[in-house]
């Protein structure tokens, strides 16, 4: 009840084309669903976030879609570029716990 | 601010000897979390603190890992004996709790191998 399943294991998209990962989970009090971008050699970085209380975020070209009935949540990258070339990771967690319960990553290469 | 500084950040040792990483978090930080990343297993959560005390350590490997955070700006994450198993990569990261802020700030991690 505490995994986060995370698909595709890797994604290749052409350039200018939208990519999707999709991410789902068991733990309903789960309330805090980020998403973490790496660059090889380099450590995660926060993307972007969102609660259950809204359905969808949007920062630039990257959106997170969610699915409280599902428990499902999903990032959306728009126009994707050669630069959005990295492993993305989905993440969980409850309440002020503040460890995050992760998935697998996904490895995403954007063909120019 | 300088983020999240790991050392060293590549190690090469002999199985056996004793490993030591260290981690300095962002300034004002109250959470400290060690990881681990390999390709089978992932991201791996090894131990976390909260204003220098250790709350979980349920993700340490065996005995022969500890970690210790003597104070907010400095902890260190030893393996002894070091064993080939443990190559990895060790990522130390902070974050800051206040107003909900629940987004994590990595180093750039430290590349062991053990042979």
């Amino acid at each position: 009840q505490q995994q986060v399943k995370q698909s595709p294991q890797s994604l290749i998209v052409q350039k200018g084309g939208i990519s999707i990962i999709n991410c789902a989970y068991e733990n309903t009090a789960f309330d805090y669903f980020p998403w973490y971008q790496q660059f090889p050699g380099k450590g995660p970085a926060l993307l972007i976030a969102i609660r259950p209380d809204v359905s969808e975020k949007k920062e630039g070209r990257f959106t997170i879609s969610f699915n409280k009935s599902a428990k499902q949540f999903s990032l959306h990258i728009m126009d994707s570029q050669p630069g959005d070339s990295a492993t993305y990771f989905c993440a969980a967690s409850k309440g002020s716990n503040y460890q995050l319960i992760w998935g697998a990553g996904t490895k995403l290469i954007i063909k120019p | 601010d300088a983020g999240v500084i790991q050392s060293p950040r590549h190690e090469v040792t002999e199985m056996g000897q004793e490993v030591t990483l260290r981690c300095k978090p962002i300034s004002g930080h109250d959470y400290l979390f060690w990881y681990r990343q390999t390709m089978m297993r992932g991201l791996e959560l090894l131990i976390y603190f909260n204003n220098n005390v250790p709350i979980d350590d349920s993700g340490m490997p065996e005995d022969r890992f500890s970690a210790k955070m003597p104070n907010a700006s400095f902890s260190t994450l030893k393996i002894q004996p070091s064993e080939p198993r443990d190559s990895a990569v060790y990522f130390c990261a902070s974050s800051f709790s206040a107003r909900g802020n629940y987004g994590y700030t990595f180093g750039s991690g430290t590349r062991l191998t053990v042979v």
